[in-house]
Formats: C-alpha cells, structure tokens, sequence
C-alpha cells in the first residue's frame, strides 16, 4: 500500500495569485496523478508526473495554469497560478500502480478562491 | 475513447432493502473496472476491481462486456453504507490513470 499526504489540506485564496500543493508518499513509486474535483463534480485528471520526465497534461489543462514538479520519487507538488473563483476545487494527490495494483489517492486540498 | 456513466446522482434506500448503483463504460480495449468509495471526510479509497471477483462489505459487482456494465450490487443496504460511490476504469495492462464516472450518492434511510 501507500501512504499519502498532501499539504495544505485547505486553503482560502484571493483571485490572482498563486498557491502551491504538496503531495508526499510513504514509499517510491513512479506514477503519481493529480485530480480536480469541483464542487459536486467527479474527478477529472489534470496531469500524469512521472519523475525524470516532463508532466503529461490531459486536454484542457496547461503547464502554465498548472506547473508540476517531480523531484523524486516520493514528492511532488501542484502549483495553480493566477487563480480565480473557478478554481475553487478539491486537488488530489494520486499514485499509481505497480502494475496491476491499485491507485491511491491522498485527502485532498479543498482550495478557495474568493 | 473511454467514458464511465454513473446515470443516478442519488440514490435513496431504505436499511434492509437491496441496493444496485449502475455503472456504464465505454472503452475501445479491455479495461479494468473499479469501485471506489468515499465515506463522510474521509479520503477517497478503493471498494473492489473486476478482476478480484471479490465480495467486499457485502457489495459485489460483475463485470458484463456485452452489455458493457459494471453494476455494484447489495442484497441488503445498512446505515453505514451512506457514501459517494465512483465507478472507474483503466486499461487491462495497468500504468494508467483511472477514469472516473460522475459518482452516485447512496443515502440508506433507516
């Protein structure tokens, strides 16, 4: 299993500026996924970060709204710039599996746009 | 292109009867189907996968290709069964991100 934690768990943010997520693993592991979750909404795949290559954004998500990094293979972080109220979401941290094994998923960052 | 429908948003029960939340896919391969659950703040976390054939808390779902359905089913619903339930899916080879479907609330009314 992994372990998953995220900082900050919540945060209240003002348009226009930036806020940076953290997610740490208890173990090395090679895919980590970050997720969106809008309010009353599904979970829907911002980017795939694989450490020692470049973030793979799904369609509608940009590196320069969204830049990620992934040092190593126990960290990374999400960092939503210049924000507005529509990125008012929860932002997951998830990682893959090895093989066929299952994804885990952290407890989230309920973000806050006012 | 892959898509998972949950089609009910809520889902209201009363304790004892039988429960079944509805999960449609569409997937060009052969995908891996899940169930996740989330419970009242508490993290998202896995409920059963297709491949286990596993019945877990009592729910069980089978996955039927021709109709492309991953229904999760309970013959009798309890209180503590209240939670956001998320079919998803991934590819058969694993390595990739699960796609989720909207999620359907269950509300066991006692």
């Amino acid at each position: 299993s992994a372990v998953i934690s995220q900082k900050p768990s919540r945060d209240i943010c003002q348009r226009g500026t930036s806020l940076t997520i953290q997610c740490q693993v208890d173990s090395q592991v090679t895919m980590m996924f970050w997720y969106r979750q809008q309010p009353g909404q599904s979970l829907t795949l911002i980017a795939t970060a694989n450490q020692g290559s470049e973030a793979t954004y799904e369609s509608g998500f940009v590196i320069d709204k969204f830049p990620i990094s992934r040092p190593n293979l126990t960290f990374s972080t999400l960092t939503v710039s210049n924000m507005s109220p529509e990125d008012s979401s929860i932002y997951l941290c998830s990682v893959g599996p090895r093989g066929q094994g299952e994804q885990y998923f952290g407890p989230g960052t309920r973000l806050t746009v006012t | 292109a892959q898509r998972v429908t949950q089609p009910e948003k809520l889902l209201s029960v009363f304790k004892g009867a039988p429960v079944e939340l509805k999960c449609n896919y569409s997937y060009s391969g052969s995908p891996e189907l899940f169930w996740y659950v989330q419970y009242s703040r508490q993290r998202l976390q896995l409920l059963l996968r297709h491949i286990s054939r596993e019945s877990i808390k009592g729910f069980t779902a089978d996955l039927n290709k021709g109709e492309t359905s991953f229904h999760l089913k309970k013959p009798f619903a309890q209180e503590e069964d209240s939670a956001m339930y998320y079919c998803a899916l991934r590819g058969i080879a694993g390595n990739t991100p699960l796609v989720f479907g909207k999620g359907t609330r269950l509300s066991v009314i006692a």
